[in-house]
């Protein structure tokens, strides 16, 4: 079993819709959640961080955490063309407090 | 300017040699760790560092060593013991290894020739 999962995709939502990025994690202690964005040939870059339930906004960006069922997802509103990217879910394990990260979900958006 | 820094951002390997990939934070982080990403899946834990001297194997070490004699600075070599060393190399830094956001340098791409 993999410890982060996420739907690889490819994800297409028209510009200015809503788009959802899921994940979700095996280690039911694990307490730090991180979303980050990958455009093609370049490094992560941090979009947000969570580690309580409920949801976190930022901008046009929520996370929302559910660690009874051990889910995690990215709702980006009011979606754009410079969205479109690979969105990578980190989970800081208690397993040895090291990040293990999913596989991504390829984001388009369509003008 | 604070932040990662990777380099070279490209390198290329025969085979048979070791090479060595720099990363350089002046971040005043604690915490280093080292991933490979190849197409198509994600990042891999190669080796983490919490503190000076100290470094800790992740998922797939074997073929690489890395050392942690300074805060700054933990480079990485990439042994010919590493049979398929072709890939997107992202070394990364944290406060420390508890519940902090990771970030990343700009990657290093290595490719066997």
């Amino acid at each position: 079993q993999k410890e982060v999962e996420q739907n690889s995709g490819p994800l297409s939502v028209p510009e200015g819709a809503i788009a959802s990025l899921n994940c979700t994690y095996s280690d039911r202690g694990s307490q730090s959640f991180f979303w980050y964005r990958q455009y093609s040939g370049k490094s992560p870059e941090l979009i947000m961080s969570i580690y309580s339930n409920g949801d976190k906004e930022d901008g046009r960006f929520t996370a929302q955490l559910n660690k009874a069922s051990q889910y995690v997802s990215l709702l980006i509103r009011d979606s754009q063309p410079s969205d479109s990217a690979t969105y990578l879910c980190a989970v800081n394990m208690n397993t040895g407090n090291q990040f293990y990260f999913g596989t991504g979900t390829s984001l388009t958006v369509i003008p | 300017d604070g932040g990662i820094t990777q380099s070279p951002k490209y390198l290329f390997r025969k085979e048979g040699q070791n090479v060595t990939l720099s990363c350089e934070q002046n971040l005043n982080h604690d915490a280093m760790y080292w991933y490979r990403q190849d197409p198509g899946q994600g990042l891999r834990l190669i080796y983490y560092s919490q503190i000076v001297n100290d470094f800790q194997k992740g998922d797939i070490a074997e073929g690489y060593s890395v050392s942690r004699e300074k805060k700054e600075s933990f480079p990485l070599t990439v042994t010919s013991a590493q049979k398929n060393p072709t890939a997107f190399y992202l070394c990364a830094s944290s406060t420390d290894l508890m519940n902090t956001e990771a970030f990343f340098g700009q990657g290093t791409r290595l490719t066997v020739v």
